[in-house]
Parts: structure tokens; C-alpha cells; sequence
């Protein structure tokens, strides 16, 4: 079994849309927990991150961690085009050995 | 601008020749670190650098080497590439205490 766990997709969803990604992990010692968003020949940019459990909103994305049942979202309100990428979790125990999910591919249609 | 910078982008090599990958970043991060992307497999940790003179194996180190000179700097290094290193290659940076690891573009090896 995988550390951490991630569907792969791929997703396509119409423009506006809320999409849902998710993680699931196996490691009871991750406290950091984060969502990496990747661009086609692009390397991955950090676009939210959570320490411990709990929600964190940044705009049109939402990060909530479920420590209890070890699964971790993204959501994404009004999805448009532009969020097209591939979406990789990641966690950690300390702030720097991370451990990723494969990724998911999101495509968002016009 | 803040970046980490890794050259080549690019590389067709043969089984056997050595090359090295370098990685440069300007950002004064203690932290840096190998990942190799496999579809299916996602981002695999080679190998991880603490600061300079201090390296250390990440997830799946074998065929690789590393070493840390110098703060910005972080080669990775194979000696003898086999075709099951072909992949895509990222080197990641950060600063200490910090969650945000900044990658660089990738280099898309092929061993023939």
C-alpha cells in the first residue's frame, strides 16, 4: 500500500463547475499537508498548504484535512479553463522530506 | 527573479555514458532536493541536501549521486544511466522551516 494515495483521473468538468480532488494517506505522523498544482512541461508551484487538520480557503480554493479519517481535499468554486493542470498532493512529518500523491488531472472545458 | 534553474531541459544520452544534471538556485534555501516523475508513480525523492556538505538518500537512490558544494548548487550525477532511468526531473529548493519547496522546470532524460 502507498503512502499516499491519489486518483489519477483524469477529471473533465465544465467550466464553472466545483471540482473535488482528494488524498488519502496511511501515515498517522504527517502533520503538514499540501496541494501542488502542475502546468503540461512546467515544474509543480505550491498553491495551498495546512498544518495539522482543519480548512483553509484562498479564493476560489479550499484545503480541508480530515486527520481522523486520514483524507485530505481540494476544492476549486468556478473552475475555469485556466485551472487545467495537474493537481499532487503532498505531505510531510517535518517541514521538508514530502511524500506525493500521482496526481490528478483536471481538464476544465470552455 | 527567484528561480530554480536546471540544465539541460532536454537529454538523449546512451546506456553506460555518464552526465550530470545541474541545479542552481538564487534564493540563499538551505534545503534542496532530487525528484524523479513517473506516470503512475508521481514525484519519487532521490536524493535531499540539509545545507552544504550534507546529503542524504531520499526514496529511491540507487544509479544516483549527489553532492553539495556550495549552497546554491546541487548536481545530480549518473554514472553509468540505464533505460529504466528514463524519466522527467525536477530539483526542488527551501528554505529552512518553510513548507514551500520551489521546483525547477524539469530535464526529460531518455537512456537509449
Amino acid at each position: 500500500q502507498k503512502e499516499v494515495e491519489q486518483d489519477p483521473g483524469p477529471l473533465s468538468v465544465p467550466e464553472g463547475a466545483i471540482v473535488s480532488l482528494n488524498c488519502t494517506y496511511s501515515n498517522s505522523a504527517f502533520q503538514y499537508f499540501m496541494w501542488y498544482r502542475q502546468y503540461s512541461r512546467k515544474g509543480p508551484e505550491l498553491l495551498m498548504y495546512t498544518y495539522s487538520s482543519g480548512n483553509k480557503e484562498d479564493g476560489r480554493f479550499t484545503a480541508q484535512v480530515d486527520k481522523s479519517s486520514k483524507y485530505i481535499s481540494l476544492f476549486i468554486r468556478d473552475s475555469q479553463p485556466s485551472d487545467s493542470a495537474t493537481y499532487l498532493c503532498a505531505m510531510s512529518v517535518g517541514t521538508y522530506k514530502y511524500i506525493f500523491g500521482t496526481g490528478t488531472r483536471l481538464k476544465v472545458l470552455a | 527573479e527567484a528561480q530554480v534553474t536546471q540544465n539541460p531541459r532536454y537529454l538523449i544520452t546512451v546506456t553506460g555514458k555518464k552526465l550530470t544534471v545541474t541545479c542552481s538556485q538564487n534564493m540563499n534555501h538551505e534545503y534542496m532536493s532530487w525528484y524523479r516523475q513517473d506516470p503512475g508513480l508521481g514525484l519519487r525523492q532521490i536524493y535531499y541536501s540539509m545545507n552544504v556538505e550534507v546529503t542524504d538518500k531520499g526514496d529511491v537512490p540507487e544509479g544516483y549521486k549527489v553532492s553539495r558544494k556550495e549552497k546554491r548548487n546541487f548536481p545530480l550525477i549518473l554514472e553509468s544511466p540505464s533505460p529504466n532511468q528514463t524519466s522527467l526531473y525536477f530539483c526542488a529548493s527551501s528554505s529552512q522551516g518553510s513548507t514551500e519547496a520551489f521546483f525547477g522546470q524539469g530535464t526529460r532524460l531518455t537512456v537509449v
